[in-house]
């Protein structure tokens, strides 16, 4: 099983910084890397696919970048909606999907 | 406008059985992949199960043998059958679509199973 390392667990940051979270596979997964976005209560969100595209109706100030073992989502200019769980998940060994375990972003 | 709708959630003793759907509109559940992912409480997400197009379906090594996904294409609907429940069980089952690039495009607002005595 691909095993994926997220950090930092929790990242404080006021909003209007920038911020970058970083994702490690195990082993290679090549550009197979998705970031979600997930709100409690609510359905996680694609945010990113193929480590780096944006999904439909995501905006620009995410970006992510990436492939083989090291990956990482950026938010340029963070707004009070983006204050979330964050995850990413490799899809390349499917169909053993796995998680990493999280980067919540909060409020400074 | 792709959506999903899970139901079936509840509170379940130990040992007992369960069933989930997750109602899809927008598209039809047999052009692509689905699965089932859930979230324990105070936990990350945990990918549990998929179904591909051809009828192939694969588990997670902590729900093989005890979960059953399936799709019914005639009411567009996917399911999960849950049997010999424990407290690790416990958590938010969400239903996602896949898309051709392999990851989850659209997912549901999830449903809440509680195994409890």
């Amino acid at each position: 099983e691909i095993v994926m390392t997220q950090s930092p667990a929790t990242l404080s940051v006021s909003p209007g910084e920038r911020v970058t979270l970083s994702c490690r596979a195990s082993q290679t997964v090549y550009s197979n890397l998705a970031w979600y976005q997930h709100k409690p209560g609510q359905a996680p969100r694609l945010l990113i696919y193929g480590a780096s595209t944006r999904a439909t109706g995501i905006p620009a100030r995410f970006s992510g970048s990436g492939s083989g073992t090291e990956f990482t989502l950026t938010i340029s200019s963070l707004q009070s909606e983006d204050f979330a769980i964050y995850y990413c998940q490799q899809n390349h060994k499917w169909p053993r999907y796995t998680f990493g375990q999280g980067t919540k972003l909060e409020i400074k | 406008e792709v959506q999903l709708v899970e139901s079936g959630g509840g509170l379940i003793q130990p040992g007992g059985s369960l069933r989930l759907s997750c109602a899809a509109s927008g598209f039809t559940v047999s052009s692509t992949f689905m699965t089932w992912v859930r979230q324990a409480p105070g936990k990350g997400l945990e990918w549990v199960s998929v179904i591909y197009t051809g009828g192939s379906t694969y588990y997670a090594d902590s729900v093989q043998g005890r979960f059953t996904i399936s799709r019914d294409n005639s009411k567009n609907t996917l399911y999960l059958d849950m049997s010999a429940l424990t407290a690790e069980d416990t958590a938010v089952y969400y239903c996602a679509r896949g898309s051709d690039e392999g990851d989850f495009d659209y997912w549901g607002q999830g449903t809440l199973v509680t195994v409890s005595s």
